[in-house]
């Protein structure tokens, strides 16, 4: 089947971390992908995880654990300009990407 | 790196009429493109899976004589919404993938939003 969910909504303050989770279930996985969406733009890519263990790129590093089912985008110095909706989805047996609802970033001064 | 362009950026149309939403490759050849579409705080929605040269494969609950898909070369597959109603005013998103490149990689579109009044 497909399952994949992520919080709704989070707040954080400029200059913090922030942490989004991402947990989901399927039989067939071929990589989980991170993508960062600005209101009425198409996904940009931030990261794809296909083994286990953090891929850090910059400010943004993500990690995957295939045995758990769960991944998260850690963004870190946050800029107000972060302020998004972050996307996971993953890949499957068929190399179709499976979509998260998206998490709404909300970045305070 | 690859980009992918899509036309019209955005189009308003009369209910009742048709219209088309181009997707090209520009600097890479794509045997497989994807249309998605995304409603208002909703994550993206895969509709149809496009193969050059063969017929679409749809998503359950996708119509395909209402959407109907054209892949007919390596760079160009169109999207096109018959007999528009207003629930169709959404965005929709094409991706392509790379034909020489891993199966994993999709390259988006910039989208094309569509109001049908």
């Amino acid at each position: 089947g497909q399952n994949i969910d992520q919080p709704t909504e989070m707040t954080a303050t400029e200059g913090a971390i922030v942490q989004i989770n991402c947990t989901y279930q399927t039989s067939g996985f071929n990589g989980l992908f991170w993508y960062q969406q600005h209101a009425g733009e198409a996904p940009t890519f931030l990261s794809y995880n296909v083994l286990d263990g953090l891929e850090e790129k910059g400010r943004f590093s993500s990690f995957l654990s295939r045995s758990k089912g769960y991944s998260y985008l850690l963004l870190k110095e946050l800029q107000m300009k972060d302020s998004a909706s972050y996307l996971c989805a993953y890949l499957d047996s068929n190399y179709q990407l499976i979509w998260g609802a998206g998490t709404k970033l909300i970045i305070k001064p | 790196g690859a980009v992918v362009s899509q036309h019209p950026s955005w189009v308003i149309c009369k209910s009742g009429t048709s219209v088309k939403i181009e997707c090209r490759s520009l600097d890479f050849q794509a045997t497989t493109m994807f249309w998605y579409r995304q409603f208002p705080k909703q994550s993206l929605m895969l509709m149809a899976t496009s193969n050059e040269g063969s017929k679409a494969t749809y998503e359950q609950g996708v119509e395909k004589d209402k959407f109907l898909i054209n892949h007919a070369s390596l760079t160009l597959s169109t999207l096109t919404v018959t007999s528009a109603h207003p629930e169709d005013s959404s965005f929709y998103i094409c991706s392509a993938r790379d034909a020489g490149g891993p199966e994993h990689e999709q390259y988006f579109g910039p989208g094309t939003r569509l109001t049908v009044t």
